[in-house]
């Protein structure tokens, strides 16, 4: 079975800092997409970055990048010049055709920014 | 664009009453859309996924009787909490996945979510 963990439950960083979320993942699949999503107080999910498997460069977007490690089952978050807006619940998801492209959520990491 | 509502944005019903949550993709078209289920400062729990024309699929655990959804049109998906308790008070949202090559393109089944709804049962 596919399962994303996520190992830190709360995060916090400087404003104008960098921080990086980490997020591990189990499958025996070829085919999938990994994704961040940005949960802030309101609930509604954001789609933060995506990443295609098959792809060897890592997604960017804006001040979001990934560190994909394929081999070792990692994708991390890299926030870079952190804004109090990024403030919210990232969660890890993992997606897979032949799963039926169902998302498979991580835990969860509360990303707290201080002023 | 890429535009999914929910109705109602909260509800709080009496024990033993049914609250019907709708999911509508407001600007293109869905064939499968997923319901959710999410807890206080937890994650997003797949409660099951729903076709249009066919019968949902429900994830292990999820009461099929209890949860009734239907996926009458390309738009619209609904999900009903029968007889609820409250235990079933929670944060419910949805999604639904792009057709690849419709009204706003796409290539492998993007996901859009919905703003969610939160269900008090006294």
């Amino acid at each position: 079975a596919q399962t994303v963990t996520q190992s830190q439950p709360e995060m916090s960083v400087q404003e104008a800092e960098t921080v990086t979320l980490s997020c591990t993942y189990d499958t025996s699949e070829s085919d999938y997409y990994l994704f961040w999503y940005k949960q802030p107080p309101s609930r509604q999910m954001i789609l933060v970055i995506r990443q295609e498997a098959y792809k060897q460069q890592n997604a960017t977007e804006n001040r979001f990048s990934v560190n994909f490690q394929k081999a070792a089952k990692s994708f991390s978050l890299k926030i870079s010049d952190s804004q109090l807006g990024d403030a919210a619940m990232y969660f890890c998801a993992y997606r897979s055709p032949s799963y039926g492209n169902k998302l498979v959520f991580g835990a969860g990491t509360i990303l707290r920014v201080k002023s | 664009g890429a535009v999914v509502s929910q109705h109602p944005s909260w509800v709080i019903c009496k024990s033993g009453t049914s609250v019907k949550i709708e999911c509508r993709s407001l600007d293109f078209q869905a064939t499968t859309m997923f319901w959710y289920r999410q807890f206080p400062k937890q994650s997003l729990m797949l409660m099951a996924t729903s076709n249009e024309g066919s019968k949902a699929t429900y994830e292990q655990g999820v009461e099929k009787d209890k949860f009734l959804i239907n996926h009458a049109s390309l738009t619209l998906s609904t999900l009903t909490v029968t007889s609820a308790h409250p235990e079933d008070s929670s944060f419910y949202i949805c999604s639904a996945q792009l057709i690849p090559g419709a009204h706003l393109g796409g290539t492998y089944n993007e996901q859009f979510f919905g703003p969610g709804t939160r269900l008090t049962v006294l």
